[in-house]
């Protein structure tokens, strides 16, 4: 079956540290994104990546840091940065940028 | 001025309503539009494109009014399973092909 995985689906983190979630597609996507949203809330892009080996800062980077060194594969790194970190996480990608993205389950991260 | 508003509710209707939520977004320029559906604590799932003035699948329809920027999606004959959060994104051009997600529609059906 295609489709985007992500894991863990629950994560708890004391705070200072660094944690990194999974994010994997089989879709044969090009671009990929890491979305945040807090209860009550809309989705806020952190970062996005249009093709292997790029990638661009989000509306709210700061604090977090991602790598693509592979098609199928998007890890976020959530930093002892980043002042806020417990929200609910959403991978998303698509066959090319700005046309129908399809998201992954989530990782809810909780800060302890 | 957000560049994608949506009212964001709650509409509470009875079975078998028909339900019409609005968007607006502020960027003349863009290009393609998509209504997604999200349930509580899960991903959200797309459930329609538009490209052009607009869509039908079965109960839903997406209007698109470039003239006065918005985009309505109707729900005829409601079902207790469209209850969820209805999100209205834009993909506005020359921004990276990044897409702006509204807040969202939420819509609870009641029997």
């Amino acid at each position: 079956d295609g489709g985007i995985t992500q894991s863990p689906k629950y994560l708890f983190r004391k705070e200072g540290q660094n944690v990194t979630l999974s994010c994997e597609q089989n879709l044969n996507h090009d671009a990929m994104y890491w979305y945040r949203q807090d209860p009550g809330q809309g989705l806020r892009l952190i970062y996005y990546s249009q093709i292997v080996n790029d990638f661009q800062k989000g509306d709210i980077a700061e604090g977090y840091s991602v790598s693509r060194e592979k098609k199928e594969s998007f890890p976020l790194t959530v930093t002892s940065a980043q002042k806020n970190p417990t929200a609910f996480y959403l991978c998303a990608s698509s066959i090319v940028s700005g046309v129908e993205q399809f998201f992954g389950p989530g990782t809810r991260l909780t800060v302890l | 001025r957000k560049e994608v508003e949506q009212d964001p509710g709650p509409f509470n209707v009875p079975e078998g309503a028909t339900v019409a939520f609005n968007c607006t977004y502020s960027n003349s320029a863009s290009q393609s539009f998509f209504w997604y559906r999200q349930d509580c604590r899960k991903e959200p799932k797309l459930l329609m494109s538009v490209y052009s003035s607009g869509n039908e699948d079965g109960r839903f329809t997406a209007q698109l009014n470039r003239a006065s920027q918005y985009i309505s999606l109707l729900i005829r004959d409601s079902k207790l399973s469209d209850s969820a959060t209805y999100l209205c994104v834009v993909n506005p051009a020359r921004q990276g092909g990044k897409l702006i997600f509204g807040q969202g529609t939420e819509l609870s059906v009641k029997p």
